[in-house]
């Protein structure tokens, strides 16, 4: 596509539901992130894709997250048994490759657990 | 580990008036670095990166930035703005053995005044 697609664009869920994000990245793009943006504060990392595969997990803050791409495409990011503090958006990038390459970001997803 | 630190969190300034956004990074290696913007109900987007050579680097919208290695800082900085350049921008800095993930400032928000 012609730019970074994120579904859904809002989502509101109840505590203790889980929520499935989706990034559609640029096509041929081998290197997708996900980020997330809390009110007031910068972007922290959560983990990022090379093709299918996940070299950095590190920034997952529990085990309720998770991650996967399949095809070199589509990314999915899980949030199980959601809390209060998993609001934010959501924000995936992608780029040509992992490197000096800027990143092109998506409008993300922005989570709201009530 | 790398660190990224955006001095100043807002910075109001009159329209035509120049600007400089400062941004001073910690890495033990070599990096790039990264300048975004996020336009008010709008995605990041990339503004211009340092990868190399010249210090001085140019980007979109007559923003340029400066790479100093022995001050470890990347400011960006604009000779006049206006109105439409009222944004939150984030500083970035990638590299080393972890050139996958980016370490985000936590953003500084221009607003530019008639």
């Amino acid at each position: 596509g012609a730019g970074v697609s994120q579904s859904p664009s809002n989502k509101v869920t109840e505590k203790g539901k889980d929520v499935e994000l989706r990034c559609d990245p640029i096509s041929g793009h081998t290197a997708l992130y996900w980020y997330r943006q809390s009110l007031g504060q910068g972007l922290e990392f959560l983990i990022y894709f090379q093709g299918n595969s996940a070299p950095d997990k590190s920034g997952l803050p529990s085990d309720r997250f998770s991650a996967e791409r399949t095809g070199g495409s589509v990314s999915t990011l899980t949030i199980q048994r959601t809390q209060q503090e998993d609001s934010a958006v959501y924000l995936c990038a992608s780029s040509l490759e992992v490197g000096n390459y800027g990143y092109t970001f998506g409008s993300g997803t922005r989570l709201t657990v009530v | 580990a790398q660190s990224v630190t955006q001095l100043d969190s807002q910075v109001p300034v009159f329209e035509e008036a120049p600007v400089e956004l400062r941004c001073n990074y910690s890495s033990s290696v070599s990096v790039y670095l990264f300048w975004y913007v996020q336009y008010p109900n709008q995605g990041l987007q990339l503004l211009l990166k340092y990868l190399s050579g010249s210090t001085l680097v140019k980007g979109i919208n007559g923003f340029e930035a400066e790479f100093n290695k022995s001050q470890t800082s990347f400011h960006l900085r604009k000779p006049s703005v206006h109105i439409s350049d009222t944004a939150e921008y984030f500083c970035a800095v990638r590299g080393g053995t972890n050139a996958g993930k980016s370490t985000f400032g936590d953003g500084t928000t221009l607003t530019v005044k008639p």
